[in-house]
């Protein structure tokens, strides 16, 4: 079965700190793919990233980096110097590439603190 | 724009009294998935279509229907409403990265 864990539930951060958000997940397929979303109070869903399962190049963008780690089967979440704005509900999601079933995460709420 | 658009934004209704939640997008996408999102599960698939005509399943279908008549729209339906239906409900378009519409808050009474 296939499974995707947030165990972090909130994260409150004083603001420039760095902070990790930490995903596990499981699966039997072979190809798979990983994602992150942002979902700001507005309620939106923003998507951040997409990794697939055969890369395991680490992906930096901006403050954000992502570290995949095939071996732990984990996909943390860095953000670098948080800001206000970084304040957000994070999901962390997982879909086979056979199939069209996707499952997320319970989501972790980050707090950014001025 | 590309977007995916979902109607209405908001709605309060009773037990009982069946609702259509309408999703449309314009990215001529195969794919597109309905998701209900409640406090502390996350987000959880209701159902899914690959195409046209094509749907099936995901973790969460129990009193939810849809259809896929055309590719644009994928709407979602609830015959008989319950309280336990009361949630934020999201429309996606697209696989792998899926383009989520705005949400629809529910609630049923």
């Amino acid at each position: 079965a296939q499974k995707v864990t947030q165990a972090q539930t909130e994260i409150s951060v004083v603001e420039k700190e760095d902070v990790t958000l930490d995903c596990v997940y499981e699966t039997r397929d072979t190809t798979y793919y990983l994602f992150w979303y942002k979902q700001p109070p507005s309620g939106e869903l923003v998507f951040l990233i997409r990794r697939n399962s055969f890369d395991e190049q680490n992906e930096i963008s901006g403050r954000y980096s992502w570290n995949f780690q095939k071996s732990t089967s984990s996909f943390n979440f860095t953000i670098t110097a948080s800001q206000v704005v970084d304040s957000a509900v994070y999901f962390c999601a997982l879909g086979g590439s056979g199939t069209y079933k996707y499952i997320f995460g319970t989501g972790t709420r980050l707090k950014v603190l001025a | 724009e590309a977007q995916v658009t979902q109607n209405p934004r908001y709605l309060i209704t009773v037990t009982g009294k069946k609702l259509t939640v309408t999703c449309s997008q314009n990215m001529n996408h195969e794919y597109m998935s309905w998701y209900r999102q409640d406090p502390g599960l996350g987000l959880r698939q209701i159902y899914y279509s690959m195409n046209v005509e094509v749907t099936d399943k995901g973790d969460v279908p129990e009193g939810y229907k849809v259809s896929r008549k055309e590719k644009r729209n994928f709407p979602l339906i609830l015959e008989s409403p319950s309280p336990n239906q009361t949630s934020l409900y999201f429309c996606a378009s697209g696989s792998p990265r899926g383009v989520f519409g705005p949400g629809t808050r529910l609630t049923v009474l």
